[in-house]
């Protein structure tokens, strides 16, 4: 079964609303990625935060790591239609090359 | 530079068959990996490969089995399909640096069908 859970499954707002979007795991990773994924075609990395790190900024993405509870958040600000997509987080179980990826969120975004 | 390609886009088969799945990775990448995504749920991780070694592998039957060529290229096989092989099958190069903190750069994927 998958390790990562994305918590919601489906999200809608409005162009220019922030969303958020959580991820949970359950084992100790080496790091923790997000993912974009547009009409089930190849993944676009987003990403990548390590176990040592608490957050990490890349443009309108934020991302945020609670080694501690095993979860992840993903807040994408000032959204835009372009950024309709799905969304998965995926994580590097520590010792290994595994990667685990969750069930996703997808995000519509609303022109 | 080119990203990473699959071939083909799309496959047809009927139960029982066997499909091979193709894949190149960025150049200078040494470690490619596949995943199975079935339709509404994130991608299952298969297979690892680096430097033509197997370095990782998720739960899947034998039926399942790749390998990586000398240029870095691999191949996905699956023998005597069911109908519920049918999903996108993904590939994913990486450096391959030895580390565990890697980017991974995904491919168009494989849509296959068995019917």
């Amino acid at each position: 079964s998958q390790q990562g859970e994305e918590d919601p499954q489906a999200l809608s707002i409005q162009e220019g609303e922030n969303a958020t979007m959580n991820c949970s795991y359950k084992t100790s990773i080496n790091n923790l990625q997000w993912y974009r994924q547009n009409s089930g075609r190849g993944l676009v990395h987003l990403i990548l935060i390590r176990s040592n790190e608490r957050e990490k900024h890349s443009g309108r993405l934020r991302v945020t790591l609670d080694t501690s509870k095993k979860s992840s958040s993903l807040l994408i600000t000032a959204s835009r239609a372009a950024d309709t997509a799905s969304y998965f987080c995926a994580t590097v179980r520590s010792g290994t090359y595994k990667y685990i990826f969750g069930t996703g969120t997808r995000l519509k975004v609303l022109a | 530079d080119a990203g990473v390609t699959q071939s083909p886009t799309h496959l047809i088969k009927t139960r029982g068959q066997h499909v091979t799945l193709r894949c190149s990775p960025i150049s200078g990448h040494k470690s490619v990996s596949w995943y199975q995504q079935v339709l509404g749920q994130g991608p299952q991780f298969i297979f690892q490969y680096y430097e033509k070694e197997e370095r990782g592998r998720g739960n899947f039957p034998d039926r399942f089995s790749a390998r990586q060529f000398p240029n870095y290229s691999s191949e996905l096989n699956v023998n005597a399909l069911l109908l519920g092989d049918s999903a996108l099958y993904l590939c994913a190069s990486s450096l391959g640096s030895g580390t565990y903190q890697e980017t991974q750069y995904f491919g168009p994927g494989t849509r296959l069908l068995v019917l």
